[in-house]
């Protein structure tokens, strides 16, 4: 397969403060990165997108910095809040006409209360 | 709007056996891609389905097969089921499906006993 996930980093913050998850993405001809988060026994929901012609791109309370030098994306998540515990991923797709991601291995964040 | 509907929830089977899953896209999505989910290898890309055509597929053994209706509706089938299959089977939807946020449903999440 082509996602490895062994190993499941963790990021512990406390409500309020602010978040930042990181992600190495792989091919440097991707187009369009996602990121998304999972709760316990639901399936990813959709954070917010990018596309690889833009840098930056705000939603509410998340921000997403895409640095295509360094392949690397990230998301911030201002005021965290307890609801925003979760499994954070990353996804990139390629270029071409197909919609196949590429989805790196996971942050866990937990929020303490 | 519903969302991603899977169906079944949940599945028991043993080894030998073979499985269907099943996906309706939200109304109007023509795209429809599936993924496994495993804890040791993280989100992996099964297939993708545009207009009842695979326009896509994962590095996966030809156990696992699916198709698309003309309604959109999906479904997967893995034959011969082994133990490493176990895994949440998630299928996802998007309108034209590149370049698309992809819309997840909860998963199956299948045990292979």
């Amino acid at each position: 397969g082509e996602s490895v996930g062994l190993h499941l980093p963790t990021l512990s913050v406390q409500e309020g403060d602010n978040s930042i998850i990181n992600c190495a993405y792989s091919n440097s001809a991707s187009d369009y990165f996602i990121w998304y988060k999972q709760e316990s026994g639901k399936g990813p929901q959709f954070i917010i997108d990018i596309r690889s012609n833009m840098d930056k791109r705000q939603g509410q309370r998340v921000t997403v910095l895409l640095n295509k030098t360094v392949k690397h994306l990230s998301l911030q998540i201002a005021a965290t809040q307890p609801g925003d515990s979760a499994v954070y991923f990353c996804a990139e797709k390629g270029r071409g006409a197909t919609n196949k991601l590429i989805f790196g291995t996971g942050t866990l964040l937990a929020v303490q209360p | 709007k519903a969302g991603v509907t899977q169906t079944p929830r949940y599945l028991i089977k043993t080894r030998g056996q073979q499985v269907t899953l099943s996906c309706s896209p939200i109304s109007g999505h023509r795209s429809v891609s599936w993924y496994q989910q495993t804890p040791g290898q993280g989100l992996q890309f099964l297939f993708e389905y545009f207009s009842e055509t695979q326009r896509n597929k994962g590095n996966f053994p030809g156990r696992f097969s699916g198709r698309q209706f003309s309604n959109s509706r999906s479904e997967m089938n893995v034959s011969t089921l082994e133990l490493g299959d176990s895994a949440l089977y998630l299928c996802a939807s998007s309108f034209t499906g590149v370049g698309e946020k992809l819309f997840f449903g909860s998963g199956t999440q299948l045990s292979v006993l």
